[in-house]
């Protein structure tokens, strides 16, 4: 079966200071793959997706930069966070074929302090 | 216009009475629909995913569709305490996930 891990679960960080957020799927080859932030209270943001190594669409222009060295690794980086950066970051992956749900990790807070 | 849209609630229903969530969507070329639910601090999880026109049955849950009319809703039969969360839309165009804001269901005991 497939799993998604995502981690860490909790961040607190310093305005200014970098950001590294790591994603892996298992039990999957060639998944498209997601960056989402969520807001409190809010509904769910696309930053970033893959549908292949190498191959990121960016949604949201922002400091924020994605990666995907390997086909089932997703890499979520900033060099200097702001405030606004604040909130819920879920990774989610599926298929890449039609009628294909998402499946999604369990979720990184960030709080930048 | 918002191209998914839900009430964000909140919803309030009595234990063991029937949720209705509602959810409409803007694009005709919408293929297909899923719930998600989301408890307070967790990721969203997949309740259930329609692609054709009418009614999908799972447990306590129904998905209902209706492309003319370009809705989708959910119902939940026999409301549970633990029913209790969030309720995410997501609409698939073009290999994309469109989300609604979600619907925020409480079940009261």
């Amino acid at each position: 079966s497939q799993t998604i891990h995502q981690w860490p679960a909790t961040l607190v960080q310093p305005v200014g200071s970098p950001l590294s957020l790591e994603c892996t799927v298992e039990g999957t080859s060639n998944p498209n793959l997601y960056w989402y932030r969520q807001a409190a209270g809010r509904g769910l943001q696309l930053l970033f997706y893959s549908v292949g190594i190498g191959q990121i669409s960016s949604e949201v222009p922002q400091n924020l930069s994605a990666s995907r060295p390997q086909d089932r690794q997703f890499i979520l980086s900033s060099k200097k966070l702001l405030l606004s950066d604040s909130g819920f970051y879920l990774c989610a992956w599926n298929h890449g074929a039609p009628n294909t749900e998402a499946f999604f990790g369990q979720g990184t807070r960030l709080t930048v302090v | 216009q918002k191209e998914v849209e839900q009430n964000s609630g909140p919803l309030s229903v009595p234990e063991g009475a029937i949720a209705s969530l509602n959810c409409t969507y803007s694009d005709r070329g919408s293929q297909s629909f899923f719930w998600y639910r989301q408890y307070s601090g967790k990721s969203p999880e997949l309740i259930m995913s329609i692609y054709s026109n009418g009614d999908k049955e799972d447990g306590r849950f129904t998905a209902q569709l209706n492309k003319a009319s370009q809705y989708v809703s959910l119902l939940i039969r026999d409301s549970q305490p633990s029913d209790s969360a969030t309720y995410l839309c997501a609409v698939l165009r073009n290999y994309q996930l469109i989300w609604g804001a979600g619907t925020k269901l409480i079940i009261k005991p």
